[in-house]
């Protein structure tokens, strides 16, 4: 089936410092949506992809995904301790159901005050 | 945020007990999704309900039954259940809108505040 691989798994940063986060599926996506879950929360959503070559911006936050469509990052610029918590992606297989949705194993980002 | 509703909070159940967990949402959705979330695991979807109707079962032991009354509630009632079964529930509502679900754009999924479980 398919699978969504999300890394790293971990990330702990200095405030200020920039984080990444990748996801790549093992097949190709209709399209891909990040979500934030803060510790002891629920996901929340971010942002949908949908097209390749795709790049979003909300604020400091950075989406791209992939020519291909099987690829996606994250990227925050001059992280905040507001910004800590598990980001997962999350990708809709192209040509199957519209509603399974496959999570990556998330990754969880710590910023140091 | 209190767009979708789930009840109870936290559950303590022993592995002979039959419970239920209750999932309403205030959005106007269509859809609605039951996840499993375990530590160190993905989401793991278990449910899928459109307008009421099941449209995905992802190979769920038969001891989780949905059901969906209607499509503002949504229940998982659970009957001898396995200490493995321990996890956080996530309930999860979408527009389910025909125009996205033909064009293929996706769904954003709206996520409640989820049951965390534990079966002893």
């Amino acid at each position: 089936g398919q699978q969504v691989m999300q890394i790293p798994q971990y990330q702990h940063v200095q405030e200020g410092e920039d984080f990444t986060t990748y996801c790549n599926s093992s097949t190709t996506l209709s399209n891909i949506q990040w979500y934030k879950q803060r510790p002891g929360g629920h996901p929340v959503f971010l942002i949908q992809l949908v097209k390749s070559g795709e790049v979003k911006k909300q604020k400091r936050l950075t989406f791209q995904f992939g020519e291909a469509k099987k690829n996606s990052s994250l990227h925050i610029t001059a992280t905040q301790t507001t910004d800590v918590g598990t980001y997962f992606c999350a990708g809709l297989p192209s040509g199957g159901s519209n509603y399974k949705l496959t999570f990556g194993k998330g990754t969880l980002l710590t910023v140091n005050p | 945020e209190t767009g979708v509703t789930q009840t109870p909070r936290h559950l303590v159940m022993g592995m002979t007990n039959k419970k239920s967990l209750k999932c309403e949402q205030h959005l106007g959705h269509n859809a609605m999704y039951w996840y499993k979330q375990s530590a160190k695991k993905p989401l793991e979807l278990m449910f899928v309900y459109s307008l009421e109707e099941r449209v995905e079962n992802n190979s769920v032991p038969s001891r989780f039954s949905p059901e969906c009354p209607n499509s503002s509630h949504l229940f998982l009632h659970l009957h001898t259940l396995q200490p493995e079964d321990s996890a956080l529930y996530l309930c999860a509502s979408s527009q389910d809108n025909w125009v996205e679900v033909l064009s293929r754009s996706g769904e954003t999924q709206y996520f409640g505040p989820g049951t965390r479980l534990l079966v002893l």
